[in-house]
């Protein structure tokens, strides 16, 4: 079965800090891999995506992701953190075959960033 | 386009009462899912259509639970009767199905409180 590990529930790093989400994932075929992110009362925003090609992808506000294949992961990096990165980051894999299919989403890292 | 819309934001209903959620999709997307949003349990997918027919409502919690698509524009989600359990942050997200087309777009969300 498909499914999305997100190891970190809750993150804190200080503003101008790195910073590395981890998310693993168990599918069977090629995945389609999804970083979103969500602010309080607010709906999820795609951060960036991954299906094929460079293993390394850009998104937006400064965001990047690593696909390694033989470590089942697709970890969410940004190299200095902005105050209002703090948010909650969801991983997802997008278990698709064909023209349907359905995304499926980890538990989440809320990201606080100290002034 | 205006997004993944949703109706209504917010729900406050006693127990008991039936609860029916609203989304309207992105025009164009012809697949739709229905995600529930809670601290204990993450996102829980409940059920996706795809071309307007259910195809996986394995995530549905209870009879209790039940979504339609009658067209291509507008899906709905029903409680009868609420529990307060249900309370949540209901999602609605919506897919063009095609070759690059992956990612899922969210609409705000419905909290669904159930006192």
């Amino acid at each position: 079965a498909q499914s999305v590990t997100q190891p970190d529930i809750h993150i804190t790093v200080s503003e101008g800090a790195s910073l590395e989400l981890r998310c693993n994932y168990s599918y069977g075929a090629t995945p389609y891999l999804f970083w979103y992110v969500q602010s309080p009362g607010q709906g999820l925003q795609l951060l960036l995506k991954y299906f094929s090609g460079d293993t390394l992808v850009q998104g937006i506000k400064g965001f990047e992701a690593e696909f390694k294949r033989s470590q089942s992961s697709f970890n969410l990096r940004k190299p200095s953190v902005h105050w209002s990165d703090a948010a909650e980051y969801f991983c997802a894999v997008g278990a698709y075959s064909g023209n349907t299919g359905k995304l499926i989403f980890g538990q989440g890292t809320t990201l606080q960033v100290k002034p | 386009d205006a997004g993944v819309i949703q109706s209504p934001r917010h729900e406050v209903t006693e127990m008991g009462q039936e609860v029916t959620l609203r989304c309207k999709p992105i025009s164009g997307h012809n697949s739709l899912f229905w995600y529930r949003q809670t601290m204990m349990r993450g996102l829980e997918l409940l059920i996706y259509f795809n071309n307007n027919v259910p195809i996986d409502d394995s995530g549905m919690p209870e009879d209790r639970f039940s979504a339609k698509m009658p067209n291509a524009s507008f899906s709905t989600l029903k409680i009868q009767p609420s529990e307060p359990r249900d309370s949540a942050v209901y999602f609605c997200a919506s897919r063009a199905t095609g070759k690059g087309n992956t990612e899922a777009f969210f609409g705000q969300g419905t909290r669904l409180t159930v006192v």
